[in-house]
């Protein structure tokens, strides 16, 4: 079946540090992938995504570039703020066809 | 339009009794997929409608679990004889599909419920 698994939190780090949070899935056929992020307090906001191999979806400072031959997602920003501290999810789906399968999410504190 | 609004935000009740929650959608968007989500997991899903059918629904949704969305709106989500195990953030998100794909899900803030 389909799944996703990301890189257990909590992540913390200071402001302006860099910020990978890894990501790998299995999956039948080549799916749409997601990084949605949740703000304390708030719905899930999709951050990102990418549709097809070697595609980088960026947003916010953030990307993931989509590698089929090590079927990760990963995600990257070069500099972070405190603003960012938040709980990143990252999912799957099939052309958007199918219902979003998530990582369990990790969970980023950035410190002053 | 507001985004995808679920009610209510909180829900305590004790073991055994049912609730329902309500989920409004986007109002243009014709799919409509509930989601749970417990402390430390990320959402799993749970069913989901294209318009007013049922379209799949997981092995997670027990029969004591039922959902509805009787004019392709709104949708209802029922849990009968509640158990400890219930407890968890319900979360609804909505998205619109045209041909063969589907534009991004879009989520509520969710109700959490608690069982006692």
């Amino acid at each position: 079946g389909n799944s996703v698994t990301q890189m257990e939190g909590p992540v913390t780090l200071s402001e302006e540090a860099f910020l990978t949070i890894n990501c790998t899935y299995t999956a039948t056929g080549y799916p749409s992938l997601f990084w949605y992020v949740q703000y304390p307090g708030e719905g899930l906001q999709l951050l990102l995504k990418a549709t097809k191999a070697d595609d980088k979806g960026s947003n916010k400072g953030f990307e993931a570039t989509y590698r089929k031959e090590t079927t990760s997602f990963h995600l990257e920003k070069g500099s972070v703020q405190v603003s960012d501290s938040a709980v990143y999810f990252c999912a799957l789906s099939h052309s958007g066809n199918t219902p979003l399968v998530f990582g369990k999410g990790t969970r980023l504190s950035v410190i002053a | 339009d507001t985004g995808v609004s679920q009610d209510p935000r909180h829900k305590i009740t004790k073991r055994g009794q049912n609730v329902t929650f309500r989920c409004d959608p986007i109002s243009e968007h014709n799919r409509l997929y509930w989601y749970r989500q417990t402390l430390g997991q990320g959402p799993e899903f749970l069913t989901y409608f294209q318009n007013e059918a049922q379209l799949e629904k997981s092995r997670l949704l027990s029969d004591r679990f039922s959902a509805e969305r009787p004019k392709g709106s709104f949708s209802t989500l029922e849990i009968q004889r509640t158990e400890q195990g219930d407890s968890a953030m319900y979360l609804c998100a909505s998205s619109l599909y045209h041909g063969r794909e589907a534009t991004e899900a879009f989520f509520g803030q969710g109700t959490r419920l608690t069982v006692v």
